[in-house]
C-alpha cells in the first residue's frame, strides 16, 4: 500500500524558516517523480514544486521561487521542502504527492502538514 | 483567483447525473490532454478520480467520467450517491515555457 506521511509543520513567524519532510513507503520511491502541493485554509489547491525521480530536474511555482527548496533522499525514501523567508500567505496545509507514471498528474497524496505563518 | 474556472457549487439528487465544468485557455486545458480531477472530502487529502482527460485510476467507479472540448474540460458523475458529496478540483498541465500545473478553484457537490 502506498503511504506518504508528511511532518515538520507548525507555527513560524514571518521571515522564518521551516523544513517539511515526507516519508514514503509501499512503492519504489526512487522510480517516481514527486511534488509538493499546498492548500490555504478554506481555499483551493496550489502546486508548489516538482522534483524528478533522480533529483536532477526541479521546478517551482513563481510564488515560492527563490524561497523554497525541494530535495529528496532516495536512500531514505524521503522528500523534503525547505521553506525560507516565510510569509503570511504561505500559511497552508502542505501535501506531498507522487507523480503518476507516464503522465503529468499526481496519483497518491499524503494527509498533509499544516504550516502557519504568524506573529 | 484560480487559473482554471469552475462553478462554486452544483447539486443533484441520488441517482441523477451532474456535470462540473472547468474552463481554461489554449495554454493549459486546450493545449494538453493532461487534465485531472480530484475529489476531496472535508479534512481529507485529495483523491485522483480522472487523469489524462478521461482515464480512470484503478478502483474509481465508472460512474465518474471525464471529457474535454476546446478549452473546457468536464467531469460527469452519474448515478449520484451520498458519498459523492465532496469538493472537486480540476487540474491541468500548463507548461508552455517551463513546468507548470494549474488548478481550478474547486466545486462543492451537494447530494440533495
Amino acid at each position: 500500500e502506498v503511504q506518504l506521511v508528511e511532518s515538520g509543520g507548525g507555527l513560524v513567524q514571518p521571515g522564518g524558516s521551516l523544513r517539511l519532510s515526507c516519508a514514503a513507503s509501499g512503492f519504489t520511491f526512487s522510480s517516481y517523480e514527486m511534488n509538493w502541493v499546498r492548500q490555504a485554509p478554506g481555499k483551493g489547491l496550489e502546486w508548489v514544486s516538482y522534483i524528478s525521480s533522480s533529483g536532477s530536474t526541479i521546478y517551482y511555482a513563481d510564488s515560492v521561487k527563490g524561497r523554497f527548496t525541494i530535495s529528496r533522499d532516495n536512500a531514505k525514501n524521503s522528500l523534503y521542502l525547505q521553506m525560507n523567508s516565510l510569509r503570511a500567505e504561505d500559511t497552508a496545509v502542505y501535501y506531498c504527492a507522487r507523480g503518476a507514471p507516464d503522465t503529468v498528474t499526481t496519483d497518491y497524496w499524503g494527509q498533509g502538514t499544516l504550516v502557519t505563518v504568524s506573529s | 483567483q484560480s487559473a482554471l474556472t469552475q462553478p462554486r457549487s452544483v447539486s443533484g439528487s441520488p441517482g441523477q447525473s451532474v456535470t462540473i465544468s472547468c474552463t481554461g485557455t489554449s495554454s493549459d486545458v486546450g493545449g494538453y490532454n493532461y487534465v485531472s480531477w480530484y475529489q476531496q472530502h472535508p479534512g481529507k487529502a485529495p483523491k485522483l478520480m480522472i487523469y489524462d482527460v478521461s482515464k480512470r485510476p484503478s478502483g474509481v467507479p465508472d460512474r465518474f467520467s471525464g471529457s474535454k472540448s476546446g478549452n473546457t474540460a468536464s467531469l460527469t458523475i452519474s448515478g449520484l450517491q451520498a458519498e459523492d458529496e465532496a469538493d472537486y478540483y480540476c487540474c491541468s498541465y500548463a507548461g508552455s515555457y517551463t513546468f507548470d500545473v494549474v488548478f481550478g478553484g474547486g466545486t462543492k457537490l451537494t447530494v440533495l
